[in-house]
């Protein structure tokens, strides 16, 4: 079964500073890859996806994350944080060519110092 | 346009009762999912739908929880005799098509609480 780790559970940034949160995930094959925002009483948010090709994908809000197989990971990264980047990052994993739900890491809690 | 909606926002009961919860997609969505966010976990995938029927239930806990979406629109999510163990807010998301490619919008979710 497909599994996701995001091995830190907080983590604080001052604003202005680089960012990276963690992803590592356990799959057979090729996974489909996501990376969500949940904001206080908002909705889940897709940042960005992998599927295939160019391993370095570049979402909204000025995110991107880098997929490495040999690492089984899928790091989010972002030049430089905003005070509204504080929020709740998810990373998930679906079936590559499948069309059931996706399976969900546990989640970071980012926390933006002035 | 409008995104997905869901109602009611908070849901409290007790133990024992059933509980009925409604989900809207965004129109011309065929695909539909529901899952479940505990406390300080990550959503946790209940069922898929594609247009009325249910393509994978797989994530249901137990046969106190079902779903139903008899017009291949909005979609119910039913449990009874509700246990304290499914607090959670329950969340749902549409996607044009049922495939990873096609992304999965999220509303806002269901708060529920059994006391």
């Amino acid at each position: 079964a497909q599994s996701v780790t995001q091995p830190d559970i907080h983590i604080t940034v001052s604003e202005g500073a680089s960012l990276e949160l963690r992803c590592n995930y356990s799959y057979g094959a090729t996974p489909y890859l996501f990376w969500y925002v949940q904001s206080p009483g908002q909705g889940l948010q897709l940042l960005l996806k992998y599927f295939s090709g160019d391993t370095l994908v570049q979402g909204i809000k000025g995110f991107e994350a880098e997929f490495k197989r040999s690492q089984s990971s899928f790091n989010l990264r972002k030049p430089s944080v905003h005070w509204s980047d504080a929020a709740e990052y998810f990373c998930a994993v679906g079936e590559s060519g499948g069309a059931d739900g996706l399976t969900f890491g546990k989640g970071t809690h980012l926390i933006i110092q002035p | 346009g409008a995104g997905v909606s869901q109602t009611p926002s908070n849901k409290v009961t007790e133990k024992g009762k059933y509980v009925e919860l409604r989900c809207d997609p965004i129109s011309g969505h065929t695909a539909l999912y529901w899952y479940r966010q505990s406390l300080g976990q990550g959503p946790e995938f209940l069922i898929y739908f594609q247009g009325t029927g249910a393509a994978d239930d797989s994530g249901l806990p137990n046969d106190r929880f079902f779903a139903v979406r008899p017009e291949g629109s909005v979609s119910t999510l039913k449990i009874q005799r509700t246990e304290r163990g499914d607090s959670a807010v329950y969340l749902c998301a549409s996607s044009l098509q049922g495939a990873l490619y096609n992304e999965q919008f999220f509303g806002p979710g269901t708060r529920l609480t059994v006391l």
